[in-house]
Formats: C-alpha cells, structure tokens, sequence
C-alpha cells in the first residue's frame, strides 16, 4: 500500500527552466510534508517542508506547493541548475501520533541539462 | 564535521552472519530514527528512539533485528542471522523534538549491507 507516491521516475529540464516535482498521497491523517534531495552514495538531505495548515512555502528557488482537496504536492525549482540533478524524494508524517516518522515516495530521478 | 555519523558506510557479510551498525546523530538531537532503503525505493521507516526509550518499532523490524541506544545518545542496529533480502542501505536519522514544534529529521550518509 504506498501512501506516498510519485509517479515520474524521472524528470529532464533544461538549465534556467523550471522544474516541477509532483507528489500524491493518499493517507487523510498526513499533515506535514517535506522534499528531500539525494545524491548517490549519500543519505537524503532536507530541502522544505509545509504544514496541512499552509498552501504555499518558499525557500530561495525552492516553492513547494500544496493542494489537499486533491492530496498532491509539488515542489517548484526556479531557475533549475546542473547542481540539482539528483533523486527527490517527497516524504510526508502524521504528527498527531507523536512519532513523526517519514513515509516516504519512490522519487524522482531530476536531470538538469546544460 | 557536526553532522549524522554512521559506520560502517559498507559491508559485506555471508548469509547466516550477524551485523551491527552504528549511528551518531546531531550533538542534542533527542530523537533518533532507523529506515531502510532497497533499490528503486524510498526510505522505509524501522524504529525511532525519544532519548533511550525505543518508543515505535515497524512491522518490518522482524525479532533479527534489534536497536538500542543506552544512554541517548549513538544506536545500534544488528541484525541477526542476515539473509539476502537484508541487502538494503540502512539511513539513520535525528531531529530536536520540541513542543509544538515539528521536528525535522535529518539523515546520516547510510549503511550499504550486502549478503551473498
């Protein structure tokens, strides 16, 4: 049962595009969210996150966007730079349980071409 | 370098053998986690820590597998009697748990178990 999921297994975007990352869930009692970036041979590195209670949070040329009618996210990359080639992963919790603990997507494979 | 330590980053054991990782987190990170990730997967959570008390295990932990972390602060993974489906990079996180403040967990560079 994934609860997580990310349906692109890869995404190519030109340098100084914009990259879209997309993410849907399925589990009704998530209400946090994050993105991390994995290069290979390293452990996962936080980007951004966003509570259920906003729709919006930016960080630099990072947005990540969040519709919970629909239960997607997006993570929005702008402009997309050769240093962002790597698998993003999109995690999401259920705080209310105490724990916190990820439940993790499958990720997406972003090349970003010269 | 103040960041998720863990060791070794690779090893490979023969089928039967028992293994243990060892994780350090962030200086005063009160809680630690433990996920696996096989290929072609994300991240799959094992078991948390709050200080020395293992308080969620996941259904995956099965009884080979045991963590600990005595007096709050490294863990241990082992695994006992390894068998090839173990091939897997084991992640260790930690974050500051406090109140009515998410935590962000952030992971260690990981440990890749292969079992021939």
């Amino acid at each position: 049962d994934q609860q997580v999921k990310q349906n692109s297994p890869s995404l190519s975007v030109q340098e100084g595009r914009i990259s879209i990352l997309n993410c849907d869930y399925t589990n009704s009692m998530f209400d946090y969210f994050l993105w991390y970036k994995k290069y290979p041979a390293e452990g996962p590195t936080f980007l951004i996150s966003i509570s259920s209670i906003k729709d919006k949070n930016e960080d630099g040329r990072f947005t990540v966007f969040l519709n919970k009618s629909a239960k997607h996210l997006s993570l929005h990359i702008v402009p997309s730079q050769p240093g962002d080639s790597a698998v993003y992963f999109c995690a999401a919790s259920a705080r209310t349980g105490g724990g916190n603990k990820l439940t993790f997507g499958t990720g997406t494979q972003l090349k970003v071409e010269l | 370098d103040t960041g998720v330590s863990q060791d070794p980053r690779h090893k490979i054991t023969k089928r039967g053998q028992n293994v243990t990782f060892r994780c350090d987190p962030i200086s005063e990170h009160n809680r630690l986690y433990w996920y696996r990730q096989t290929l072609g997967q994300g991240p799959e959570f094992l078991t948390y820590f709050q200080n020395e008390a293992q308080l969620e295990k996941s259904r995956l932990l099965s009884d080979r597998f045991s963590a600990e972390r005595p007096k709050g602060s490294f863990s241990t993974l082992e695994i006992q009697r390894t068998e090839q489906g173990d091939s897997a990079m084991y992640l260790c996180a930690s974050s500051l748990r406090r109140v009515l403040i998410t935590d962000t967990q952030y992971f260690g560079p990981g440990t890749r178990l292969t079992v021939l």
